[in-house]
């Protein structure tokens, strides 16, 4: 059974940072890209970032370029996500996705919650 | 950036009963999925592709359609189908979901 588990969510301060982690088991985990989507509560879903098998392909949605940079390491299970200069509207539970796309496992999310 | 429009955002269906839930995209796509976020819980996905299954997703759930207008149907609503379904497109990054449709019991 696939089991994703997010960790790293919290309450932070506008500008300031947070590294978010999913350690991943149940899978061979450099065969799939993995995505990190969140929700804001009460909301709708938003996809933030995706990578490839071996981290040299990266997607990051425009509202957290130049902000939140996804990265993995292959010999821990893990992929991260970190999150710089964060602002109140990155609220959000942030979910941990395998898969490029159309996300077929997902973690119970980390909820990261920014305010002053 | 796709946009993504899902219809109705509530649909009141007894149990038992067909529930039919709609998505159009603001251009042709090449892929859609959808997926069911039960209060509390993370997303699931039933359908890719347009129309095909996801595993271990029972056959009461059907996704149709084609280029900019697409339809999930779940033919006899179960208590556990009751839920938020969204629509999501990986034809152009950035991927974009649609805001949802609440199915609730009637």
């Amino acid at each position: 059974e696939v089991q994703l588990v997010e960790s790293g969510g919290g309450l932070v301060q506008p500008g300031g940072s947070l590294r978010l982690s999913c350690v991943a088991s149940g899978l061979r985990f450099d065969y799939y890209w993995m995505s990190w989507v969140r929700q804001p509560p009460g909301k709708g879903l938003e996809w933030v970032a995706n990578i490839n098998e071996d981290g040299s392909e990266k997607n990051h949605v425009d509202s957290v370029k130049g902000r939140f940079t996804i990265s993995r390491d292959n010999a821990k299970n893990s992929v991260y996500l970190q999150m710089n200069s964060l602002r109140v509207e990155d609220t959000a539970v942030y979910y941990c996705a395998r898969d490029k796309a159309a996300a077929g496992a997902w973690g119970q999310g980390t909820l990261v919650i920014v305010s002053s | 950036e796709i946009v993504m429009t899902q219809s109705p955002a509530t649909l009141s269906v007894s149990p038992g009963e067909r529930a039919t839930l709609s998505c159009r995209a603001s251009q042709n796509l090449g892929g859609l999925a959808w997926y069911q976020q039960s209060p509390g819980q993370a997303p699931r996905l039933l359908i890719y592709g347009a129309s095909a299954r996801a595993s271990g997703i029972p056959a009461r759930f059907s996704g149709s359609g084609s280029g900019t207008d697409f339809t999930l149907t779940i033919s006899s609503l179960q208590s556990e189908d009751f839920a938020v379904y969204y629509c999501q497109q990986y034809d152009n990054w950035p991927w974009t979901f649609g805001q949802g449709t609440k199915v609730e019991i009637k």
